[in-house]
């Protein structure tokens, strides 16, 4: 059975600062991995999908890694900004599970001016 | 593209009611996945859906059950309404299926508030 965790629960850190959040994940068999982000009461935002195959994707501020064979990924966000603050959280997309995304318990974010 | 849209967006029943949500996927998607977000729990996978079938489930009783339209629009039902119900359900469109690139693209949401 798939175990999704990511640690830290919760991160507080000044304008300016790189944020690191780490996923883990129990069971290599993935199609892929994506990192959502999470506003208050809202839905999900897609910010990055890893497929199994590759090593790392970035989009502007945002870079992710994934090394499926230990099971981890991390998610870089440089130069951190207040509007950064949300709740990020990762999910997996399992081979044996169609259209099920297994989901951490995600990482809140404060980014204090 | 008009992104994942779900009405309502706020729901408040009585215990014992029963519910039903809607979800329209992207246009072209025809994968719909259901999820339930609670505080305690997280986020939870309910059902989905691809061609008007049910193809995979998740660990919820009975009392929770979907369908989908040849448009790809899907519905999910909950009948006989517990407190326990209240939560943000979320639905998920993607193009592909069962593939490396499968993204899942989120709606914003229906609040349900059981009391």
């Amino acid at each position: 059975k798939q175990e999704v965790t990511q640690i830290p629960a919760a991160l507080s850190v000044p304008e300016g600062e790189n944020l690191v959040l780490n996923c883990s994940f129990t069971d290599s068999a993935i199609y892929n991995l994506q990192w959502f982000r999470q506003d208050p009461g809202k839905g999900l935002t897609s910010l990055l999908l890893i497929q199994s195959s590759q090593r790392e994707q970035t989009s502007g501020r945002l870079n992710a890694s994934l090394d499926k064979s230990s099971g981890r990924s991390t998610l870089y966000i440089a130069a951190s900004q207040p509007g950064d603050s949300a709740t990020y959280l990762c999910a997996v997309l399992g081979t044996d599970s169609w259209g099920k995304l297994q989901f951490g318990a995600g990482t809140q974010v404060v980014v204090t001016p | 593209k008009a992104g994942v849209t779900q009405t309502p967006r706020y729901l408040i029943k009585t215990r014992g009611q029963q519910v039903t949500l809607s979800c329209s996927p992207i246009s072209g998607h025809r994968s719909v996945s259901w999820y339930q977000q609670t505080p305690g729990q997280g986020l939870q996978f309910l059902f989905e859906y691809f061609s008007e079938t049910q193809r995979n489930k998740g660990n919820f009783p009975g009392r929770f059950s979907g369908r989908q339209f040849s448009n790809s629009r899907s519905e999910m039902n909950v009948s006989t309404l517990e407190l326990g119900d209240s939560a943000l359900y979320l639905c998920a469109s993607s193009l592909v299926r069962g593939a490396s690139t499968d993204t899942q693209y989120f709606g914003p949401g229906t609040r349900l508030t059981v009391l």
